[in-house]
């Protein structure tokens, strides 16, 4: 079956405007996440959805950076007031959602880079 | 604070070569360590480990964890040039229902032909 996919690939902004990414989930997938990239680094956590609601926000920066996944399906990030720090690589995995360990495993979607000019 | 410590950091070798990457973690939640590969921008998973002392293994990579000293290991033998890549190493941090993954920087591995 499909992978994760996100959408777009690339996108390039300007520094003050707002961005969306979209992530569509591996079908039957309840938990999604959402992880950012820098440069030489691992990816870093944002934020985890189970089913429709925001179940950790924690890795959230500040309040520029909100998501939504209305019907516990496609997520969509959202960027306000981009600044230059913001850009990255912005990942998007999603699970199974299960107690148990084969729900631990999360597949990942090819990433959309982000660059704030 | 939790963490993901991995090393080297980068390595090169010649193909035909075996390689080790570690990995040594600090997570006070620990449910499970996972390793992934990342060619370009999507980290491939390759193995998830909860137990201590059980190898997994999948084809020349293979992988154990050892939850007493904190620690894992990924070896690959017989390196190809198609290893080239990042080696990620990532511990899940289990809170509440399911938890975030906290990652290492990466071992970038360059295998020469």
């Amino acid at each position: 079956g499909a992978g994760v996919s996100q959408t777009p690939s690339n996108k390039v902004t300007e520094k003050g405007k707002y961005v969306e990414l979209r992530c569509d989930p591996i079908s039957g997938h309840t938990a999604l996440y959402w992880y950012r990239q820098s440069l030489g680094q691992g990816p870093e956590f944002l934020i985890y959805f189970q089913g429709t609601g925001a179940a950790d926000d924690s890795g959230l920066p500040n309040d520029r950076f909100f998501a939504v996944r209305p019907e516990g399906s496609v997520s969509t990030l959202k960027i306000q007031r981009t600044e230059r720090g913001d850009s990255a690589v912005y990942l998007c995995a999603s699970s199974y959602g299960l107690a148990g360990p084969q729900g631990d495993t999360q597949y990942f979607g090819p990433g959309t880079r982000l660059t704030v000019l | 604070e939790d963490k993901v410590v991995q090393s080297p950091l980068s390595l090169v070798v010649h193909e035909g070569d075996t390689v080790t990457l570690n990995c040594s973690y600090e997570v006070t939640n620990f449910r499970s360590l996972l390793w992934y590969k990342q060619e370009k921008k999507a980290p491939t998973f390759l193995f998830m480990l909860t137990s201590s002392g059980i190898e997994k293994k999948s084809g020349r990579l293979s992988s154990i964890l050892d939850k007493k000293e904190l620690f894992s290991i990924l070896n690959i033998t017989a390196t190809q040039t198609g290893d080239s890549a990042i080696y990620l190493c990532a511990v899940l941090n289990y809170g509440g229902s399911q938890g975030n993954l906290i990652f290492g920087k990466g071992t970038k591995l360059s295998v020469k032909p």
